[in-house]
């Protein structure tokens, strides 16, 4: 049961690098999301997608950039890395419609030094 | 903004011993949710609470939903070692996306 897989799982980059996150889900989902976790801030929702071929601004999208490639993939870009955007970004997905569940990647540890 | 709050941001307690922790909104959700996350890990979801004044149980974990559907709890019975985690409660936006609150860092002490 593969679930939500989202790769790299570590990554250092240095400030003004770009790079690509990955997420893919098997669970044929049409809601996924992007989630940064920080201390102390619980997960704040950066972009969102209810359909494929849809995006939406999340709480916090300044700085990245997102693509619905498929109803399976959705990827995170940070065009021009900075320190503030060291965190944990965690890939989720779930059905579409209310009361639902949303299940998460393991995430993935961004360092920007 | 919607916002969830979560209190107490952290709790140490012995094994055996009872506790409850509270998420509070300043909006209504379709729904809330609780989700337990290890180091490492994704958040995993515990429970959904829909109607207000519900309580669901599972095991020794007890979630209640308030009246006007704004607050929630969830109390722990009789806590193990393996209920160390953080809790995090989510609100349902209405089927667009999942508002979560800053999680109570739980640790039990064996």
């Amino acid at each position: 049961n593969a679930g939500v897989t989202q790769t790299p799982k570590f990554q250092v980059l240095k400030t003004g690098q770009s790079m690509t996150l990955q997420c893919a889900q098997d669970m044929n989902h049409n809601s996924m999301y992007w989630y940064r976790q920080d201390p102390g801030m619980g997960l704040r929702l950066i972009y969102y997608s209810a359909s494929e071929g849809t995006t939406d601004k999340g709480e916090v999208p300044n700085g990245y950039n997102v693509s619905r490639l498929n109803k399976r993939e959705f990827s995170l870009r940070l065009e021009s890395a900075a320190p503030s955007q060291t965190s944990v970004y965690f890939c989720a997905s779930s059905l579409q419609g209310v009361d639902t569940e949303a299940f998460f990647g393991q995430g993935t540890r961004l360092t920007v030094v | 903004t919607q916002l969830l709050e979560q209190s107490p941001q952290f709790l140490s307690i012995q094994e055996g011993e009872n506790l409850t922790v509270y998420c509070n909104s300043s909006s209504v959700f379709s729904s809330l949710q609780w989700y337990r996350q290890e180091p490492g890990e994704g958040p995993v979801l515990l429970v959904t609470v829909v109607t207000g004044g519900e309580v669901k149980k599972l095991k020794r974990l007890t979630f209640q939903f308030g009246d006007a559907r704004k607050d929630s709890s969830l109390h722990i019975t009789a806590a193990q070692p393996g209920d160390t985690g953080l809790y995090l409660c989510a609100g349902d936006n209405y089927g667009q996306n999942f508002v979560f609150g800053p999680g109570t860092r739980l640790s039990v002490l064996p």
